[in-house]
């Protein structure tokens, strides 16, 4: 097992351009959301999924896209980038969301700079 | 006021001590994750509890689910220990909402 793997790990794009974060794994896992880390503010959701063609917006949509076309993929879009948008991202998965006996894995993350 | 709210915000130890990290929340929940995120990144759940205590080694978890509250133990502190300390509940609706973290540094 791979887990969930999150590329890329480190970009740098310039305010406007557009890119795609992917996040895969290989649990069988109906459960997909992305979370962004900034200093002082902790870890908050942008995206989640419940499953493959399912998708809800978080606490902090804004700005960023997703869909679910299969279990193992749930890719984030940043559609115009701009310096707010400096961060760190998570993808993280889980079977059954909040489900006692059900952990969550996380992907090792990826370090977003826009300049 | 944030919905979870974790104290101390950094924590320093000799080896050896025993650790105690608090977490509050205010919102229902279904249940709750202790996760340590060491320098570099890596997040990993530690525990995930609805009730009572867990025990994983020397880190021992409890809840309080009227009291709305839960705490993380370490007994026998040691430098590897040294990380961030995050908790998060899952808010009713498939949410995960996280504490701004506990930074413990372990000192030899």
């Amino acid at each position: 097992n791979a887990g969930v793997t999150q590329t890329p790990k480190f970009q740098v794009l310039k305010t406007g351009q557009s890119m795609t974060l992917q996040c895969a794994q290989d649990m069988n896992h109906e459960y997909m959301s992305w979370y962004r880390q900034d200093p002082g503010m902790g870890l908050r959701l942008i995206h989640y999924s419940v499953g493959a063609g399912i998708t809800d917006q978080g606490e902090v949509p804004n700005g960023y896209n997703v869909s679910r076309s299969t279990t193992e993929d749930f890719p984030l879009r940043l559609l115009s980038a701009a310096p707010s948008q400096t961060s760190v991202y998570f993808c993280a998965s889980s079977y059954s969301p909040g489900y006692s006996g059900n952990t969550i894995y996380f992907g090792e993350g990826s370090w977003l700079t826009v300049v | 006021k944030n919905e979870v709210e974790q104290s101390p915000q950094n924590l320093t130890a000799q080896e050896g001590e025993f650790i105690t990290i608090n977490c509050s929340y205010s919102v229902g929940i279904s249940a709750l994750h202790w996760l340590q995120q060491h320098p570099g990144g890596g997040i990993v759940s530690l525990f995930m509890l609805s009730s009572g205590k867990k025990k994983h080694g020397r880190l021992i978890a409890t809840i309080n689910i009227q009291e709305k509250h839960s705490s993380l133990h370490i007994t026998a502190s040691h430098p590897r220990d040294s990380a961030v300390y995050i908790c998060a509940v899952w808010r009713h609706g498939n949410k995960l909402v996280f504490g701004a973290g506990t930074i413990l540094r372990v000192k030899s």
